[in-house]
């Protein structure tokens, strides 16, 4: 089967770093990506990884190891704006390049 | 102006009304999807499709249907709406090199 594993919530302090954590299971693995949600709003991109290490993009920075099915998003110098949820996602192999989402991680910033 | 649009933004229907959701993009992207999403449950695949005319089901295709007539615009009905159909629902195009998806603002669509 194919399955994506976040945590549901998690709070952390402005100006701190946070670290999301993804785990996944799928039938193939041709990509993982990671997107901001603001409630009620559309999903935005924030990274791509298709190679095992970091990518980093700014104050947001994404880590891929395949052998393990892992991922994480850090989050640094948090800001209230940071607070949202955050979506991972992963493209099985093949040419349909369908998204399977994990169900969100909720992140609150506190002051 | 933004790149993948939609409409309406909110829509209140009436159970067995149709309706239709529009979505539009300048993007340029062949592949174009339909999701909805609902608290807990994330982003549910309903159809998808890469080209004029082609029509792929998603995970939730049952009571959905769509049109691609043009590579820009690819549109969303329920024939016969019912209460649990009541969710967000989001277009999405994709292209370039790493085929990332990008997510039109959303509609949401209740239904009494």
């Amino acid at each position: 089967g194919q399955n994506i594993d976040q945590p549901t919530e998690m709070t952390a302090t402005e100006g701190a770093i946070v670290q999301i954590n993804c785990t996944y299971q799928t039938s193939g693995f041709n990509g993982l990506f990671w997107y901001q949600q603001h409630a009620g709003e559309a999903p935005t991109f924030l990274s791509y990884n298709v190679l095992d290490g970091l990518e980093e993009k700014g104050r947001f920075s994404s880590f891929l190891s395949r052998s393990k099915g892992y991922s994480y998003l850090l989050l640094k110098e948090l800001q209230m704006k940071d607070s949202a949820s955050y979506l991972c996602a992963v493209k099985g192999r093949g040419a349909t390049n369908k998204l399977i989402f994990g169900t969100g991680t909720l992140l609150a910033v506190q002051p | 102006d933004a790149d993948v649009t939609q409409t309406p933004r909110n829509r209140i229907t009436k159970t067995g009304k149709r309706i239709m959701l529009e979505c539009s993009q300048t993007k340029g992207h062949d592949r174009m999807y339909w999701y909805r999403q609902d608290p807990g449950l994330g982003l549910q695949l309903i159809y998808y499709s890469f080209d004029v005319k082609d029509i792929n089901k998603g995970e939730i295709s049952d009571g959905y249907s769509v049109s691609r007539q043009a590579q820009a615009k690819f549109s969303l009905s329920l024939e016969s709406a019912i209460p649990n159909q009541t969710a967000l629902y989001f277009c999405a195009t994709a292209g370039g090199r790493t085929d990332t998806q990008y997510f039109g603002p959303g509609t949401r669509l209740t239904v009494l």
